[in-house]
């Protein structure tokens, strides 16, 4: 049970170059999130989902977007990548019925140059 | 304002003493009151959580909650250096809501 996991764990990129973050969980969580971590600003909500084939908004979804095809399976997009999107990212997931309990994943570390 | 502020630290005491972590929250409307700790480059994991007000008890750890002031504690007794790590309070309306994070208070606990 290796409950989420995400990939890649580290990635520099250039500004206005492309990547997808993959979040996959084996807990049949209904619920899967996005999150960035800054410091001193805590966690901050990029997007979520609520079941497979919906998405939703969160605090910072700017310059970002998802797909939640499988419902193990949580994609995070940068289309064009800036500066200001160097962060570590941390998808969870959590059962419909109890969101106060969310399982993260290790993070990602993300540098755009 | 924002809807829950926590004081960032860092916070270092020796093995042994009672550590107290708190933050402060806007809405009487939440109803969920969670801590998270994070280790060093790994991901958040829940540590308590209290539904509405009152304390928690699991182990050396206590959870508080004073709806009266919007203030929300955690307790930790005879710490330990393996407690050293960042603690995340967490705000939420309901068990379905969306989770509201502080910005975290790193604690280092000296052996």
């Amino acid at each position: 049970n290796a409950g989420v996991t995400q990939t890649p764990k580290f990635r520099v990129l250039k500004t206005g170059q492309s990547m997808t973050l993959l979040c996959a969980q084996d807990m049949n969580h209904e619920y899967m999130y996005w999150y960035r971590q800054d410091p001193g600003m805590g966690l901050r909500l990029i997007h979520y989902s609520v079941g497979e084939g919906t998405t939703a908004k969160g605090e910072v979804p700017d310059g970002y977007n998802v797909s939640r095809l499988k419902k193990q399976n949580f994609l995070l997009g940068l289309e064009s990548a800036a500066p200001s999107q160097t962060s570590v990212y941390f998808c969870a997931s959590s059962l419909r019925t109890s969101t106060y309990e969310q399982y993260f994943g290790p993070g990602t570390r993300l540098t755009v140059t | 304002q924002k809807e829950v502020e926590q004081d960032p630290g860092p916070l270092s005491v020796p093995e042994g003493a009672i550590v107290s972590l708190n933050c402060t929250y806007s809405n009487s409307a939440f109803q969920y009151f969670m801590w998270y700790r994070q280790y060093s480059r790994k991901g958040p994991e829940l540590l308590m959580y209290t539904y509405s007000s009152g304390n928690k008890e699991d182990g050396r750890f206590t959870a508080q909650v004073d709806k009266s002031s919007k203030y929300i504690s955690l307790f930790i007794r005879d710490s330990q250096p393996s407690d050293s790590a960042t603690y995340l309070c967490a705000i939420t309306y309901s068990s379905a809501s969306k989770i509201i994070f502080g910005s975290g208070t790193r604690l280092s606990i000296r052996p």
